[in-house]
């Protein structure tokens, strides 16, 4: 089983439409994730951290469950600017130094 | 803002030949770190590096790799011998020391390696 899972889309959808991202990953001692967002031939950037009771950042909604491993990403009321590829990312602990591993992306493409 | 920069952007080398590719972290981070992706592939980790040591490495971080930071800003990765294999976008991030919160490693733009 991969470490980190992900559909890979694509997701194409309308301006203005809500879109849920899903993630799954294997190993149950992992403390922290993230989503990070990836444009085309671009560094992998930090969208949010996700926290275990949830976290918000504007249109932007982030959810972990522990239980199930399972991590989303909700985004409502999609911007042109929202296309890119969201990846789904685990570290092991919480310590600093240590590798964070990923998932292979979700693509998304908004159109007008 | 501050950011992770490296150099060079683009690097073309003949298999079988040194490279090395430079990074220089975010000026108060201490912990280091160098990833690889290949086309179209996931991004992966190679190694960390947290005072002048290398914490953790991947398996494919082999003898042909080392890490180094020469002075008090440059961070390099070094390929002994190329492979054609290594052909991929390598990627340096940084991240503070902070006990407690997350770790979060901010990428810099990376440098793509062709091996002809």
């Amino acid at each position: 089983r991969k470490e980190v899972e992900q559909d890979p889309g694509p997701f194409n959808v309308p301006e203005g439409a809500t879109v849920a991202f899903n993630c799954t990953y294997s190993n149950s001692a992992s403390q922290s994730f993230f989503w990070y967002r990836q444009d085309c031939r671009k560094e992998p950037k930090l969208l949010m951290s996700v926290y275990s009771s949830g976290n918000e950042d504007g249109r932007f909604t982030a959810q972990l469950n522990r239980a199930s491993q399972y991590i989303s990403l909700l985004i409502r009321d999609s911007k042109l600017s929202d296309s890119a590829t969201y990846l789904c990312v685990v570290n092991r602990n919480h310590q600093a130094g240590t590798a964070l591993i990923f998932g292979k992306g979700t693509t998304l493409s908004v159109s007008s | 803002e501050p950011e992770v920069t490296q150099t060079p952007s683009h690097q073309v080398t003949q298999m079988g030949q040194e490279v090395i590719l430079r990074c220089v972290p975010i000026s108060n981070h201490l912990y280091f770190y160098w990833y690889r992706q290949i086309l179209g592939q996931k991004v992966e980790f190679l190694v960390s590096f947290y005072n002048n040591e290398i914490s953790e490495k991947s398996e494919i971080f082999d003898d042909q790799f080392s890490v180094e930071r020469p002075d008090g800003s440059n961070f390099t990765l070094k390929i002994r011998s190329t492979k054609l294999e290594d052909s991929a976008m390598y990627f340096c991030a940084s991240s503070e020391r902070s006990l407690g919160a997350y770790n979060e490693q901010f990428f810099g733009p990376g440098t793509r390696l062709t091996v002809l």
